[in-house]
Parts: structure tokens; sequence; C-alpha cells
């Protein structure tokens, strides 16, 4: 079956500190690979995406390549802020056929000014 | 602009008191998902459709049933809550299986007293 693995947190980092949160992932077909951001109280956000193998999803200063030599796709940003707080989920999905999302269990990230 | 709506975002029901949560959508998209999540835990899917079709998860108690009467909404019942039942409810879309992302909604917090 599909299953994606991400490092426990929490994550406590001081603000502008360079952030990796590790994403692996087995998959039975050709997944896109997806990052997921929950803030306190509110549902899933779209954080990034890729695709396909190389491609580099980013957005608001966070990026991951998706590495199908290594199945991973971490997340990294160079400078994170206070408002960066939040649970981030990696997860996957088939691109053909019958699939739903496979979730990592979620990283808790806490930025302290 | 809002692609995915819930409502209500907060829903207080009591023990063994039937309560309805909906969702609605703008995208015309023909998959729909409901996911449950509880603290600190990724979201469980309990079903989806496609299209017309009701697709039921395996371990998704008798307890929760979905109705889908046309593209655009999509419902979940709870016929008896339970207080293990409190958590927030997601609702999500995609374009089509096997094609594109999933969309969330800002989700549904359920109370059960």
């Amino acid at each position: 079956g599909n299953s994606v693995t991400q490092m426990e947190g929490p994550v406590t980092l001081s603000e502008e500190a360079f952030l990796t949160i590790n994403c692996t992932y087995t998959a039975t077909g050709y997944p896109s690979l997806f990052w997921y951001v929950q803030y306190p109280g509110e549902g899933l956000q779209l954080l990034l995406k890729a695709t396909k193998a190389d491609d580099k999803g980013s957005n608001k200063g966070f990026e991951a390549t998706y590495r199908k030599e290594t199945t991973s796709f971490h997340l990294e940003k160079g400078s994170v802020q206070v408002s960066d707080s939040a649970v981030y989920f990696c997860a996957l999905i088939l691109n053909s056929g019958y699939s739903t999302l496979t979730f990592g269990k979620g990283t808790m990230l806490l930025v302290s000014p | 602009d809002a692609m995915v709506i819930q409502n209500p975002r907060y829903q207080v029901t009591q023990f063994g008191k039937p309560v309805t949560l909906s969702c609605s959508q703008t995208l015309n998209h023909n998959v729909m998902y409901w996911y449950q999540q509880k603290s600190s835990q990724a979201p469980k899917l309990l079903f989806h459709y496609y299209d017309k079709d009701f697709n039921n998860e395996a371990d998704t108690p008798d307890n929760f049933q979905s109705r889908r009467p046309n593209t655009s909404f999509c419902f979940l019942d709870i016929r008896s809550p339970g207080l293990g039942d409190a958590a927030m409810y997601l609702c999500a879309t995609r374009i089509e299986q096997g094609m594109g992302e999933q969309y969330f909604g800002p989700g549904t917090r359920l109370t059960v007293t």
C-alpha cells in the first residue's frame, strides 16, 4: 500500500532559523506529493505540491523537491517567522485510477520570537 | 472566492441527537470527500463520492452516513453522536479520480455535550 512517514514534532525554532521537515513515502504507483499546513482551529491549506520526479514546489518561502531516487519530499524554509507556527502534513495521491490522499502524521512547528 | 464551503463552522450537539454537517463547492468537481480529524492527528477518510457513486471506508462506523443530492452539495449525517465523535470534520473535492489535487474546506468543529 501507500504510506507517508514524516518526522515527529514538535519542531521548535527561533525566528529566522532554517527549517527542514523530513518526509519519505512509499507508493504503489506514480504519486503527486503535497505539503498541507493547518493553523490552529482551521482546515487544511495546500502549501505546495509536485506532480513528478525532480519537480520543485514552492510557496511563501517554503520549498520541497520530489526526489524519486530517495522517495523523499522534504520541506525547507530559509528563515521561519512566528506566523509559520502550525502543523504541517506531507501527503501523496496517485496520479491514476482510484486513489485517496495518504497523509503523514503531521509535524507541529513552533517558532519563537 | 470560497471554493469549498462548510457550514456551520462550529456545531454543538447533544449526546445521541442527530446532527448534519454540510459542504458545498463552486468548483464543479466530480469527487467529494469527508474526513474526520481528531486533535493532533492526521485527517481520517470516512467516505467519498465519485459523482453519485458512494464509497465507504471499511472502518467507518455505521453511525456516519452521507448524502450527495447534486454535484455541488454533500452532507454528513451522524445519527447518534457519541462523545468520541467530537472532532473537526473536513470536506474536500477533487476534479476527477486520478487527476489533480484535493481542495479542502475550512472544516466544521463538532462538540458533543
